[in-house]
């Protein structure tokens, strides 16, 4: 029982590249979210999904596409990576009780 | 818009000590309250929550309290150890259609304790 998982764990991308950032839940978990985290600032919802082939934007999702083809997987596109979308990404996942969100051990990204 | 706001940003204690970290939130809809820890290059950690309809939980050294008129939740720590220093963040939770709970972060509180 792996949990949550991220893949990769370090990135770095020009600007302007584009690349999909992963995630996978094995806990049977219909509710996965992404964040984003940068000093200061806590953890800023990107997308969500309340489950297979239902997503919908967070707080900051300009620049970023999701889509939840099934339950376990909740990939995160970057479209065109802008210097302001390096950060620090996780992918949390909850089920329908109790509330205690999971989280993944995230991805640092770097857009040079 | 919705709004957690958190205090202090920086704390730090001697073993021992008490600790706390308050928080208000903005959006009278909130029903949860959970709390994180998160190590340096660690992922947040659930470390205890609140539902809307308790004023305090307790967990060994750990408690929460809840003011609810005054749209205030508090963490507090007893006998800190250093293994207690870490970033901590408040959170509160409005449940959207879907049932998704929507969680809005604090900016966080980084706790030092110093043997």
């Amino acid at each position: 029982n792996a949990g949550v998982t991220q893949t990769p764990k370090f990135q770095v991308l020009k600007t302007g590249q584009s690349m999909t950032l992963q995630c996978a839940q094995d806990m049977n978990h219909e509710y996965m979210s992404w964040y984003r985290q940068d000093p200061g600032m806590g953890l800023r919802l990107i997308h969500y999904s309340v489950g297979a082939g239902i997503t919908d934007q967070g707080e900051v999702p300009n620049g970023y596409n999701v889509s939840r083809s099934t339950t376990e997987d909740f990939p995160l596109r970057l479209l065109s990576a802008a210097p302001s979308q390096t950060s620090v990404y996780f992918c949390a996942t909850r089920g329908a009780q109790p509330y205690e969100q999971y989280f993944g051990p995230g991805t640092r990204l770097t857009v040079t | 818009g919705e709004n957690v706001e958190q205090h202090p940003s920086t704390l730090s204690v001697q073993e021992g000590d008490s600790a706390v970290i308050k928080c208000t939130y903005s959006d009278s809809a909130s029903n949860y309250f959970p709390w994180y820890k998160q190590e340096l290059g660690k992922r947040p950690q659930l470390i205890i929550d609140i539902r809307s309809n308790v004023g305090e939980k307790k967990d060994q050294r750990i408690a929460v309290t809840l003011n609810k008129t005054a749209k205030h939740f508090s963490l507090h720590i007893t006998e800190t150890q250093p293994e207690d220093s870490a970033v901590y963040f408040c959170a509160a939770s409005i449940t959207l259609y879907g049932g998704y709970n929507k969680l809005i972060f604090g900016a966080g509180t980084r706790l030092a304790v110093h043997p």
